[in-house]
Order: C-alpha cells, then structure tokens, then sequence
C-alpha cells in the first residue's frame, strides 16, 4: 500500500549494530503499529502507538525501542541487533479508535543480522 | 501468542477449485478479519465479519463465523493463479481492538 511506505527495504547489519527502521504513512490515520514476521509464526506485535504522546508495548518489545515523532512517522530502533531479530518488519496504521481496527501495512523491511 | 490458529498450514488446488481455509480461536471476540499476503509483501485486508454476523459475502470471497464453535471459514471460489498468497485470519476482543493474527494459511493455486 503506497499511503504506508518503510525504509529501508532491506537491511543487512552485524550484531552489536544500532539500526533504525522508518515507517510513514499519508493516511492521515492516528494509530500506528509494527510487527515482526518470522516463517511459521505469522505477525507478533511489537510496540504500537494509539497517538503522538501514547506508545504502548506489544507481545514482543524487547530488545526493541520505538519514537513516534509525528502523526504520520513511527520509527523502529534495535539498540544492539542480534540474529534471532532476523525477520521481516512490518508497520501497519488504522484509523482513529473504534471498532473494528482494520490495518494497512506497509511493503516491509527485511532485516538480516548477520 | 496467536489467538486465532489457521487450517491448513497449506493448501494446494487447481485453478477453478474452491479454496476453503479455517481459523479456530480461543476466546470470545469483536471481530475477525481475513487479510492476504502476496509473497513478502504487506498483508491486505480482504474482509471483516462481527460477532453478530454469520456470514459475509465480498466478490468471491465468502466468510462465515460461528461463534459457538469458535470457528470461521475462508472460502474463495473459482480460483485462479492470482489468489496464490497467504491467508490470515485477525481476531480482536476486549476494548482495544488491535487485532492479533494467526500463523496463516498458505495457498498455491495451480494454473
């Protein structure tokens, strides 16, 4: 979906490394979110975000940090990446509150750390 | 952890056949929701049924959800080459609604 855009696309880093991964969305939708997708595991959540000022830990934060600096950008950091965080990223936006919370995702972010 | 569980891990037709995938889950929801995923891309949502409802018809698509078994169903029919992809099924309960997903159903369709 072109209105929720990450970068990079793909990224190979060593352990040990900090890396950022950048979600924006032109969606104009409040709630921001990012999962991680690992072969026979289907989505886990990660940290999501209700609004600017409201960052919530997901199934899976540690080892990871997020910022939401605007609306529209919500931001990934591993602060010392190791291999089992080898996986596909993913940042998903829906719209503001209520029910149901129908997700558009982002193309994704393959991570290897080598 | 998954709340809602997909069945088949993976399922392989012929185009034209109809493909039905299930999901189980275990406490009582708000909604389900099906999304699809094409090979390492961002998942799209096809569809969402609510706890009231028992069935809910998109196109070729066609979902059905039975809360006294804790069960819905993912029929596609007619399918073709293009329905190739993953299926994941998405419950949400309590109030946030955030939907958590399963470990998907992999489907190839055979031109």
């Amino acid at each position: 979906d072109a209105d929720v855009t990450q970068t990079p696309r793909n990224r190979i880093t060593k352990t040990g490394k900090r890396i950022m991964l950048e979600c924006s969305q032109t969606k104009g939708h409040d709630r921001m979110y990012w999962y991680r997708q690992d072969p026979g595991l289907g989505l886990r959540l990660i940290y999501y975000s209700f609004d600017v000022k409201d960052i919530n830990k997901g199934e899976i934060s540690d080892g990871y940090s997020v910022s939401r600096q605007a609306q529209a950008k919500f931001s990934l950091s591993l602060e010392s990446a190791i291999p089992n965080q080898t996986a596909l990223y993913f940042c998903a936006t829906s719209a503001n509150g209520g029910s149901p919370d129908t997700q558009y995702f982002g193309p994704g972010t393959r991570l290897t750390v080598l | 952890s998954q709340q809602g569980e997909e069945d088949p891990q993976a399922l392989s037709i012929q185009e034209g056949e109809n493909a039905t995938m299930n999901c189980s889950y275990k406490t009582s929801i708000n909604n389900l929701q099906w999304y699809r995923q094409n090979s390492g891309r961002g998942l799209v949502h096809l569809i969402l049924i609510r706890s009231n409802e028992r069935e809910k018809h998109s196109g070729r698509l066609r979902v059905t959800l039975d809360t006294s078994k804790k069960s819905s169903s993912l029929l596609i029919t007619a399918s073709r080459a293009a329905d190739t992809a993953s299926y994941f099924c998405a419950t949400d309960a309590g109030g946030s609604y955030i939907p958590t997903f399963g470990r998907g159903t992999s489907l190839i369709v055979h031109p």
